[in-house]
């Protein structure tokens, strides 16, 4: 089955403690994305990547950090979180960049006190 | 001005007529636009993408598209209580690898 695999899909963390979410997926997708989801802000893009060691920041990157070392796996890193961190994230992948309808995963809801 | 603008919920509508929705972009050079419907609780799932101006039709959905008003809207007929979600427009910006999502539009489908 064609799917974007994130995990943990929830986390209830501390200030200050790394943290990795990570996002796989098995279409062969050459584009993967994060976003943020907070209440009436919508889905706000924190960093992309169109191929393996190509990532660029999207509109919310600040305290946030990604690798893409493998075309399938596409890991969020939180170095030192903290709480207006506290959101719903999607990792998302499409065949080929923005343009092309994306593929979500399931969420990950994180929690920092 | 957000990049992408979608007309301020909620929508409600009886079962049976038609829910329009309204999305404004700024990126001029916006090539994609794509409607996502969000279920509580769940993941983005794609309704309908649309690249050229004019209407785009699938099933109960139609989608239209206006460039030079900088204008996307998603048409549902025959609304049913289970359309009610949230919809969210995005555009597909100049910026390589840009994607900008409106805030959303909670619809709800009352019998």
């Amino acid at each position: 089955e064609a799917q974007v695999t994130q995990n943990p899909r929830y986390l209830i963390t501390v200030t200050g403690k790394k943290l990795t979410v990570t996002c796989s997926q098995n279409m062969n997708h050459e584009y993967m994305s994060w976003y943020r989801q907070d209440p009436g802000l919508g889905l706000r893009q924190i960093y992309y990547s169109m191929n393996v060691e190509v990532t660029d920041k999207g509109d919310v990157p600040e305290g946030y950090k990604v690798s893409r070392k493998e075309k399938r796996n596409f890991p969020l890193i939180l170095e030192s979180p903290s709480p207006n961190q506290t959101s719903l994230y999607f990792c998302a992948s499409s065949f080929r960049d923005h343009n092309q309808p994306q593929h979500f995963g399931d969420g990950t809801r994180l929690s920092i006190l | 001005q957000k990049e992408v603008e979608q007309n301020s919920g909620p929508l409600s509508v009886p079962e049976g007529a038609i829910a329009s929705l309204n999305c404004t972009y700024s990126d001029r050079g916006s090539q994609s636009f794509f409607w996502y419907r969000q279920y509580s609780g769940k993941s983005p799932e794609l309704i309908m993408s649309i690249y050229s101006n004019g209407d785009k039709e699938d099933g109960r959905f139609t989608a239209q598209l206006n460039k030079a008003s900088q204008y996307v809207s998603l048409l549902i007929r025959d609304s049913q209580p289970s359309d009610s979600a949230t919809y969210l427009c995005a555009a597909g910006g100049t910026s390589y690898g840009k994607l900008t999502f409106g805030q959303g539009t909670i619809l709800t489908v009352h019998p």
